[in-house]
């Protein structure tokens, strides 16, 4: 069975240019969830979605970030502009309600803002 | 806020020997979770744990969340390379919706 699918596996670009991370969720699953690590802050959860809804995005760090799940197959977590400080490996995961607990991680993507 | 504490936050340990990892939270655990996570990957659900004195195995890992339920230590017996990665225990934020947040990892290198 296919896992939580994330694109790109790598990105590098300049300060200032618009980002867009990509996640297919496992089938079925009904809940979507966007972490960042770093090593200074850990693992951090951004936002999350249930049925497609955002439900708390407090994580977000600034105005700069922005989320979207248009159906349930898909979500994308854009950065616009980009920061150097932005930099980290970003984690999309997936649940199902009631299976309390157990997330499904997809492989991230490393993103570097030079 | 509520916040989980990892010791500790690196450990080497030769083959064959067995090691502990600790979690302390600042307040009262509904559920604790402990996830691995190989380097450069995506974390992977280990064990989860919910009542005061609960006590979980799972071939050489073995996790227990303590009366109170402030604690929980991950006992890995007999360690092997395999058992290298980063461990991560987490804790939901009760809302039902699997929102969790997660310590400060510790990293786990085992010598053959």
């Amino acid at each position: 069975d296919a896992g939580v699918i994330q694109s790109p596996r790598h990105e590098v670009t300049e300060m200032g240019q618009e980002v867009t991370l990509r996640c297919k969720p496992i089938s079925g699953h009904n809940s979507l969830f966007w972490y960042r690590q770093t090593m200074m802050r850990g693992l951090e959860l951004l936002i999350y979605f249930n049925n497609n809804v955002p439900i708390d995005d407090s994580g977000m760090p600034e105005d700069r970030f922005s989320a979207k799940m248009p159906n349930a197959s898909f979500s994308t977590l854009k950065i616009q502009p980009s920061e150097p400080r932005d930099s980290a490996v970003y984690f999309c995961a997936s649940s199902l309600t009631g299976i309390t607990g157990e997330l499904f991680f997809g492989e991230g993507s490393r993103l570097t803002v030079l | 806020s509520q916040e989980l504490e990892q010791s500790p936050q690196s450990l080497i340990v030769q083959e064959g020997k067995n090691l502990t990892i600790n979690c302390t939270s600042s307040k009262t655990l509904y559920g604790l979770y402990w996830y691995k996570q190989k380097y450069g990957e995506g974390l992977i659900f280990l064990m989860m744990l919910q009542k005061g004195g609960e006590e979980k195995s799972h071939e050489k890992i073995t996790a227990k969340l303590d009366e109170k339920k402030q604690q929980s230590s991950l006992h890995i017996t007999a360690s092997q390379p395999s058992h290298a990665g980063i461990y991560l225990c987490g804790a939901d934020g009760r809302t039902g919706a699997n929102n969790l947040f997660f310590g400060t990892g510790t990293r786990l290198t085992v010598i053959p």
